[in-house]
């Protein structure tokens, strides 16, 4: 149980162009969603938290214009990172929370989305 | 300021044990958490300690201390397949994880 999905694992774009991450929480109903950036050697970042039907917590630093977040119902949540840049290449993560079996206050990870923009 | 420390790196030998440390400093404590993390890979789920002592799960085992800011995950037994990074990651009063930079565990025949 507790499995979390993340599509796709791995995009290539051009600088200029929008990409959409999508996180789906597959055998579970995840309240809180939580979207992370981390760069190579380097610790997780958390961008975001989001529950089912409101708007997105960004924390300090992460622009909400440019990562757009999406979380319509209790199993997907999406990211578009908007315009994106050479600099905005990472390796984007989500989790997600709720009533997955393990301890309530688990994160459930997905896969991971690596983005390269060229 | 919030802050997790554990070390960057540790070194062990296949069949024998090992304890990564992680001391922490936040503001209000909801839980403890420990992940594992293969290179280029998101984290795994572990163990989570909220009350003080040793949680054991097969191989791996946590503790934790809350008067001291501390815990340990304990990894007996050690496998080649262990050798990854280790994340301690730690739940404040607002309920937000706050992250160590993680431990990658060198593992040598």
């Amino acid at each position: 149980g507790a499995v979390v999905s993340q599509h796709p694992s791995r995009v290539i774009c051009k600088s200029g162009t929008s990409v959409k991450i999508e996180c789906r929480s597959l055998d579970f109903q995840a309240t809180t969603m939580f979207w992370y950036r981390q760069f190579p050697k380097q610790s997780l970042m958390l961008m975001a938290t989001s529950n089912e039907g409101s708007k997105a917590t960004y924390e300090q630093g992460v622009e909400k214009d440019k990562f757009l977040i999406n979380h319509a119902s209790l199993t997907l949540s999406t990211l578009t990172v908007t315009s994106a840049h050479p600099e905005d290449s990472s390796f984007y993560i989500c989790s997600a929370r709720g009533l997955a079996g393990g301890p309530a206050e688990t994160q459930y990870f997905g896969p991971g989305t690596r983005l390269l923009v060229l | 300021g919030q802050n997790i420390d554990q070390p960057t790196e540790m070194t062990a030998t296949e069949g024998a044990i090992v304890q990564i440390n992680c001391t922490y400093q936040t503001s209000g404590f909801n839980g403890l958490f420990w992940y594992q993390q293969h290179a280029g890979e998101a984290p795994t789920f572990l163990s989570y300690n909220v009350l003080d002592g040793l949680e054991e799960k097969g191989r791996f085992s946590s503790f934790l201390s809350r008067s001291k800011g501390y815990s340990y995950l304990l990894l007996k037994e050690l496998q080649m397949k262990d050798s990854v990074s280790y994340l301690c990651a730690v739940m404040d009063s607002n309920y937000q994880l706050i992250w160590g930079a993680g431990t990658k565990l060198i593992i040598k025949p």
